[in-house]
This record gives structure tokens, C-alpha cells and sequence, in this order.
């Protein structure tokens, strides 16, 4: 069982290039996330989505586009790159609102670093 | 002012020493809250949920104080393989969860 699996785990970018960091989730997973994480600054939320063709902003949403046109797939793109997007990016999912209870757990990938130059 | 504030010490205690990391929240409509542990270049993954009661799992205990707006974790006998980052979170609205930049804990032979 694989989890939260990301694509690609490490990349460098030059300013204003683009692209495209996949996410994976094999647990039938309804809501997916992508959380960016800073020193200093701890994770912090860039997009939501509650279900397949559905996506939200989350706290720090400027600057990325997102798609989840299969369930299981949630992608986050960045169509210009600054050196201010340099950080590292984690998916997650869980299988409900987070709110609907306190027990529901999200699920991280293992990350992606990401340098813009 | 940040949603949810840690000291990010580091705190390098021996083995077997008891370790107590707090953390504050500003918003008091905040519905949940969990303590992850972060390994160093890993992902965060759930250590436990904390409840009003306060609860425990093995050497650790969570603790909330919502007119404080206060989280509390204590670990007891620490061992070497708690050496790690934990990080305080804070659940406002149904898909958010707000993360503290992380305590640092070293434990030592």
C-alpha cells in the first residue's frame, strides 16, 4: 500500500519556468491537499479539494493552479517560478472533512523539494 | 500574529529525562487539535489527537487548556528514537489545520 505518493521528489528550476508536481493517493481518498513548508514558518496550506473537479485556495494560494481531474490524483502547478516558491512541498489526503471529526487523519506524502534560481 | 505559536527550542535532554513542549493558539473558535512528529527531511505523521480531558498514549501526554488557549505534550522517559521535530496543530474550519513551525527535540545518550 503505497500511500501519498509525490513526483518528483527533488527538482531545480530556473525564474520563470514552469511545472508540475504530481500527487498520488491509493486510499480512496475524497479530500487532497498541498501544503507548502518554510523555515519558520511551518506548513501552510495552498490548495484544497473536496472531490474530483473540485478545488479550493487554501492560505497561500498566489503564484499556483491546481487540478484534480481523477480522484486519485491531485496536481499543483506552477506556471511561472520565482525564488520566493522555493520550499518544500507535501501532498496529503484524508478520506473526509477534517472537521466532520477530530479523529480523521491526513496523510502526507514524503515531500518535494523544490529550489528556484 | 501566527495561528499557532512553539517555542522551536532546540531541547536536548538525556535519555530517560522527562521533556515538556507547550504551544499556544490565537483563534478560539479552533475545533481540534494533534501533536505530529516530523523526522528530519520527513513528512509529518499523526503522534496523537488531544482532548479537553487530556489523554495519554504510552510515555506520552497531551493536555488542553481552551480558556488559556493552551496545548500541552509531555514526554516521559524520553529514548533516543524521540528525537525528532513535533509540531502543534491547530484545526479551524473544516479543511484547514494550522501548523506551528515545529519544537526541536534532541535526545541524548
Amino acid at each position: 500500500n503505497a500511500g501519498v505518493t509525490q513526483t518528483p521528489k527533488f527538482r531545480v528550476l530556473k525564474t520563470g519556468q514552469s511545472m508540475t508536481l504530481l500527487c498520488a493517493q491509493d486510499m480512496n481518498h475524497e479530500y487532497m491537499y498541498w501544503y507548502r513548508q518554510d523555515p519558520g514558518m511551518g506548513l501552510r496550506l495552498i490548495h484544497y479539494s473536496v472531490g474530483e473537479g473540485t478545488t479550493a485556495k487554501g492560505e497561500v494560494p498566489d503564484g499556483y493552479n491546481v487540478s484534480r481531474l481523477k480522484k486519485q490524483n491531485f496536481l499543483l502547478g506552477l506556471e511561472s517560478a520565482a525564488p520566493s516558491q522555493t520550499s518544500v512541498y507535501f501532498c496529503a489526503s484524508s478520506y473526509s472533512s477534517l472537521g466532520r471529526s477530530s479523529g480523521n487523519t491526513i496523510y502526507f506524502g514524503e515531500g518535494s523539494w523544490l529550489t528556484v534560481v | 500574529r501566527k495561528e499557532v505559536e512553539q517555542d522551536p527550542g532546540p531541547f536536548n535532554v538525556p535519555e530517560g529525562a522527562t521533556v515538556a513542549f507547550n504551544c499556544t493558539y490565537s483563534n478560539s473558535a479552533s475545533q481540534s487539535f494533534f501533536w505530529y512528529r516530523q523526522d528530519c527531511r520527513k513528512e509529518p505523521k499523526l503522534l496523537m489527537s488531544v482532548y479537553s480531558s487530556g489523554n495519554e498514549d504510552g510515555r506520552f501526554t497531551a493536555q488542553l487548556n481552551r480558556a488559556s488557549q493552551y496545548i500541552s505534550l509531555l514526554i516521559r522517559d524520553s529514548k533516543l528514537s524521540d528525537s525528532a521535530t513535533y509540531l502543534c496543530v491547530c484545526q479551524t474550519g473544516a479543511n484547514n489545520l494550522f501548523f506551528g513551525t515545529g519544537t526541536r527535540l534532541t535526545v541524548i545518550p
